[in-house]
């Protein structure tokens, strides 16, 4: 199976500060790497699909980048509805497998 | 719109079943194919298995397997998941959600379903 490592695990950070969650799978996985938004008590999000597709309505402050094993999740300017836990998943081989979560704070 | 609605929680004693449905509604249901997908407390998101409704096909994960039934009831357009054999480690949240066609992303998810395994 495909391991996947999301860094950092918590993080705390103000409205209007970019921040940056990286994610790495234990192979390569060619741009097959999604992010979601999960808040408590609320079914998960797709905010971006392949590495760096936007889902549509989903705001352009969330941005996704990366290739083959190393991506990253960056959120150009905090508002207070984007604190919540995201979370990475590789769609490049069953079983597909996420990352454990990088929870959002606010400082 | 797309939609997908799960049933409400439950509480098993060790060794017992638990089943639980997402209803699918807003699209063409035997078209996606439906994951699940649980979060134990404290833990990360955990990849079960997947039915394909067309035909019913399923996939589980290894780790699941021998104890999970995917199965799918197409006039009411109800995918269920049934695990067996339960034990506190599977109290979790469980999710289901529907795969982008041929993709592996997760474009829509059910509300969850949260399962306490105590006796």
């Amino acid at each position: 199976d495909i391991q996947m490592t999301q860094s950092p695990s918590s993080l705390s950070a103000s409205v209007g500060d970019r921040v940056t969650v990286t994610c790495r799978a234990s192979q390569t996985i060619s741009s097959s790497l999604n992010w979601y938004q999960h808040k408590p008590g609320k079914a998960p999000k797709l905010l971006i699909y392949a590495t760096s597709s936007l889902r549509s309505g989903v705001p352009s402050r969330f941005s996704g980048s990366g290739s083959g094993t190393d991506f990253t999740l960056t959120i150009s300017s905090l508002q207070p509805e984007d604190f919540a836990t995201y979370c990475c998943q590789q769609s490049y081989s069953v079983p597909y497998t996420f990352g454990q979560g990088t929870k959002l704070e606010i400082k | 719109q797309v939609q997908l609605v799960q049933s409400g929680a439950e509480v098993k004693k060790p060794g017992a079943s638990v089943k639980v449905s997402c209803k699918a509604s807003g699209y063409t249901f035997i078209s996606y194919q439906i994951h699940w997908v649980r979060q134990a407390p404290g833990q990360g998101l955990e990849w079960m298995g997947i039915i394909n409704p067309s035909g019913g096909s399923t996939s589980y994960a290894q780790k699941f397997q021998g104890r999970v039934t995917m199965t799918r009831e197409t006039p009411t357009s109800t995918v269920y998941m049934e695990l067996s054999s339960l034990r506190s480690e599977d109290t979790a949240v469980y999710y289901c959600a529907r795969e982008a066609v041929a993709t592996g992303v997760f474009d829509c998810w059910g509300q969850g379903t949260l399962v306490t395994v105590s006796s």
